[in-house]
């Protein structure tokens, strides 16, 4: 059964310090792996799609890479602000399936500091 | 604007009174679904849609149905809710082929 866990559980850091969230995930046969934030008492916000046959992607700040065989991947944010203060989520959708399902983390916690 | 929607955003009720939480999309996805977020125990899958009149259930589907009529709506109806249906709802949909999920705002049910 898939599992995935992100690491750390929450994170303060003053702004604009770089910084990396970790995702891990038990199976590595996944179709795609997507990165979300979530602010307080509201929906996701997709960030980045990572399909399983690429190695990264970046969209201005962020920088998430994926590594399927180690059950891997990384949300780099540079430059961090305020504004980037949310929960932030991983989720896996496994390879081969109907299910359209995504599997979650519980989130990483991460507030900028002023 | 692309967007999934979701109605109502917050709904207070009583156990046993059945309602309707309404999804709309308006990228011609073919996929749909629900999933619940509870403290501690993140996003769980209750149904999926794979296309007009498919459906099947998720890994908690019990206590609720869902329809799919039309390509653009999901509704998911809770025929008899009690107090552990409690908890924050989101629709999600995505295209075939990219499957990259885009979510709605979320519904906070509170089941008294």
């Amino acid at each position: 059964k898939q599992e995935v866990t992100q690491i750390p559980a929450a994170l303060s850091v003053p702004e604009g310090e770089n910084l990396v969230l970790n995702c891990s995930f038990t199976d590595s046969a996944i179709y795609n792996l997507q990165w979300f934030r979530q602010d307080p008492g509201k929906g996701l916000t997709s960030l980045l799609l990572i399909q399983s046959s690429q190695r990264e992607q970046t969209s201005g700040r962020l920088n998430a890479s994926l590594d399927k065989s180690s059950g891997r991947s990384t949300l780099y944010i540079a430059a961090s602000q305020p504004g980037d203060s949310a929960t932030y989520l991983c989720a896996v959708r496994e390879g081969g399936g109907a299910t359209n399902k995504l599997i979650f983390g519980t989130g990483t916690l991460l507030a900028v500091q002023p | 604007e692309a967007q999934v929607t979701q109605n109502p955003r917050y709904l207070i009720t009583v156990t046993g009174k059945k309602l309707t939480v309404t999804c709309s999309q308006n990228m011609n996805h073919e996929y749909m679904s629900w999933y619940r977020q509870d403290p501690g125990l993140g996003l769980r899958q209750i149904y999926y849609s794979m296309n007009v009149e498919v459906t099947d259930k998720g890994d908690v589907p019990e206590g609720y149905k869902v329809s799919r009529k039309e390509k653009r709506n999901f509704p998911l109806i809770l025929e008899s809710p009690s107090p552990n249906q409690t908890s924050l709802y989101f629709c999600a949909s995505s295209l075939r082929g990219r499957y990259e999920q885009y979510f709605g705002p979320g519904t906070r049910l509170t089941v008294t």
